[in-house]
């Protein structure tokens, strides 16, 4: 089980927007700790989508958004495409700096 | 560019020790984090741990006990150990470059698993 928790599974029509959150506690996400998200395509290594809770990396389009709120944080996509069908995993540390990954949600585009 | 890649057995027997090696090209060992993370068929990311050229290891302390994380600068390589290994440990082994920053360069995963 893991300290951070996301939704196994979401979905939306193309062109909608979904969102996916990922909860923590006062010893993660609560305590400031940047939130990372990444996505992945099924046999591949995860790509980084969003980085220290809002940022997005070169080549990421806008569609994809973050934000983080006391003990959580949350994904946006907008404009949902069908290449958006994939994993996703929130990623945060806590007070000891161990690094934690939520259990993942797959993201199915209707 | 910066370029990772795992090598190791694909396959241990229970008990036995689980080793891996991650080469680095495109940068210098010495100058990032470099982490290990794995992903059991059909489920997510678990962190492995982290360490600095010259600093000590991070460990997820669910594993403390049986990990074990190294360095060779000369070699521009980092390597994982995994003792005592159960069928549990079978999974995808990433390497990847950053300790607790966001992880933009992985390897590509290999597949280690654990049987007789």
């Amino acid at each position: 089980q893991s300290v951070l928790t996301q939704p196994p599974s979401v979905s939306g029509a193309p062109g909608q927007r979904v969102t996916i959150s990922c909860t923590g506690n006062s010893s993660n996400i609560g305590a400031a700790y940047d939130v990372h998200w990444y996505q992945q395509l099924p046999g591949t290594a995860p790509k980084l989508l969003i980085y220290g809770n809002t940022n997005r990396p070169s080549g990421v389009p806008d569609r994809f958004s973050g934000s983080r709120s006391g003990t959580s944080a949350s994904l946006a996509i907008t404009g949902l495409q069908a290449e958006d069908e994939a994993d996703y995993y929130c990623q945060s540390y806590d007070s000891s700096l161990s690094g934690l990954f939520g259990g993942g949600t797959k993201l199915t585009v209707l | 560019q910066v370029q990772l890649q795992e090598s190791g057995p694909g396959l241990v027997k229970p008990s036995e020790t689980l080793s891996l090696t991650c080469t680095v090209s495109g940068v210098s060992i010495s100058n990032f984090y470099w982490s290990w993370i794995r992903q059991p068929p059909g489920k997510g990311l678990e962190w492995i741990g982290y360490i600095y050229y010259s600093g000590s290891p991070n460990y997820n302390p669910s594993l403390r006990s049986r990990v074990t994380i190294s360095i060779d600068t000369s070699k521009n390589q980092f390597s994982l150990k995994v003792s005592s290994v159960t069928t549990a440990d079978t999974a995808v082994y990433y390497c990847a470059r950053g300790g607790l920053a966001p992880t933009a360069y992985w390897g590509q995963g290999t597949l280690v698993t654990v049987s007789s």
